[in-house]
């Protein structure tokens, strides 16, 4: 176990649906992630929180909402999706993100999401 | 943007033989991470070098980093069964600023009994 937990562990949607993936860290971390991971693609960075606020959107849909109410929970909101996002949907943590590093990042076992 | 690209791709070995993983990278960075991932499940961290070392051991993990050639080797010696899994390089590009890390699509390595 690293410390990061994701539920659920297999999502299945249809198109016109709205869910939602929860992550939480169990590591006193200030930063939270999340990846996209697609079939023989690399690990696509979508959105990064410090301290609870938005540093980075890496151009993701609007269908994709993140929200990060403290520092050890970060969820993605989900709605109107489409086939092309199943995927496996990763978080991570890590200290922080700035200056004081560098720090891994600690990763949970994500969720696998088919849309269907 | 910058991503770490891993060589070969694909890797199949007898267990107690070592495995070598290259990759490389386009910009400077601070500093190159490898992780693991065991199939279908989130990734792990296994070792940090730093832009200014280069050379790493952790267990039986040893890892360079050129960064005149902008790559790095991941070795694993004394293979097991257990280490069969997909490791990635990920990059800390000095352009983004610390820990936004740029993932290479990742080594398929297995290890046969």
């Amino acid at each position: 176990e690293t410390g990061v937990t994701q539920t659920p562990r297999h999502l299945v949607m249809g198109m016109t649906n709205k869910k939602s993936l929860k992550c939480e860290q169990h590591l006193g971390h200030n930063a939270m992630y999340w990846y996209k991971q697609s079939a023989k693609k690399p690990l696509e960075l979508m959105f990064v929180y410090n301290f609870k606020e938005q540093t980075e959107n890496n151009s993701v849909p609007s269908r994709f909402s993140p929200e990060c109410p403290n520092s050890s929970h970060l969820f993605l909101h989900l709605h109107t999706l489409q086939p092309e996002d199943s995927a496996l949907y990763l978080c991570a943590s890590s200290q922080e993100v700035g200056t004081g590093g560098p720090f891994e990042q600690y990763f949970g076992p994500g969720t696998r999401l088919t849309v269907t | 943007s910058q991503q770490g690209e891993e060589d070969p791709q694909a890797l199949s070995i007898q267990e107690g033989e070592n495995a070598t993983m290259n990759c490389s990278y386009k910009t400077s960075i601070n500093n190159l991470q490898w992780y693991r991932q065991n199939s279908g499940r989130g990734l792990v961290h296994l070792i940090l070098i730093r832009s200014n070392e280069r050379e790493k051991h952790s267990g039986r993990l040893r890892v360079t980093l050129d960064t005149s050639k902008k790559s790095s080797s991941l070795l694993i010696t004394a293979s097991r069964a257990a280490d069969t899994a997909s490791y990635f390089c990920a990059t800390d590009p000095q352009i983004y600023g610390n820990n936004r890390l740029a993932f290479g699509k990742g080594n398929q390595v297995v290890v046969i009994p």
